[in-house]
């Protein structure tokens, strides 16, 4: 079975600072890889994807991520934070084999400083 | 905005009650997706839906069941309520249903069971 793994609860950052997110997963195969966004009281915002070729991935709102097989993981960067990064962010991984099915990791909450 | 509509936005009922949350895709999507997002369980995937046929089973519970109508929009009907049900409910739609897809998700319906 898939898992995620998203090992910071909670992060607080200063505006202007760099953002690294952590995620590990578990899966036996190449997984299709995503970091999706959650404002406060807003549903899920898809941030980037990573299904094969270049494993620096450019999202949106200056996201970037990267995936790393040797160390399953894939963690998602900014360089300079906004105030408006603050929100949840999820990692998840995909497998056909699974269904289909999108596995969530637990999240990770930004707070951004001024 | 994701072009995904759910209704309604907030609904309290008692224990034991039934209720439906409502979710109409974005135009042009035939597969839908549920989810279940709560303090002790996280995000969870609970079942997908393509054209109208079941695609892919998560942890939806028995008393939980789905349906996609041939107008494409999804019902998630939720009977025998417990305290535990209490979370927020999203769905998500895409073009195929395809795992490479990127899923857009709706704002919500937040469940209070009392």
């Amino acid at each position: 079975a898939q898992s995620v793994t998203q090992p910071d609860i909670h992060i607080t950052v200063s505006e202007g600072a760099s953002l690294e997110l952590r995620c590990n997963y578990s899966y036996g195969a190449t997984p299709y890889l995503f970091w999706y966004v959650q404002s406060p009281g807003q549903g899920l915002q898809l941030l980037l994807k990573y299904f094969s070729g270049d494993t620096l991935v450019q999202g949106i709102k200056g996201f970037e991520a990267e995936f790393k097989r040797s160390q399953s993981s894939f963690n998602l960067r900014k360089p300079s934070v906004h105030w408006s990064d603050a929100a949840e962010y999820f990692c998840a991984v995909g497998a056909r084999a699974a269904g289909n099915k999108l596995t969530f990791g637990g999240g990770t909450r930004v707070l951004v400083k001024p | 905005d994701s072009g995904v509509t759910q209704t309604p936005k907030h609904l309290i009922t008692a224990t034991g009650q039934r209720v439906t949350l409502r979710c109409s895709p974005r135009s042009g999507d035939l597969s839908v997706y549920w989810y279940q997002q709560s303090l002790d369980q996280g995000l969870q995937f609970l079942i997908q839906y393509y054209n109208g046929e079941e695609r892919a089973k998560g942890n939806i519970l028995e008393r939980f069941s789905a349906q996609q109508f041939p107008d494409l929009h999804s019902e998630l009907n939720l009977s025998s309520l417990e305290l535990g049900d209490s979370a927020l409910y999203f769905c998500a739609s895409s073009v195929l249903g395809g795992i490479q897809e990127t899923q857009y998700f709706g704002p919500g319906t937040r469940l209070l069971v009392l």
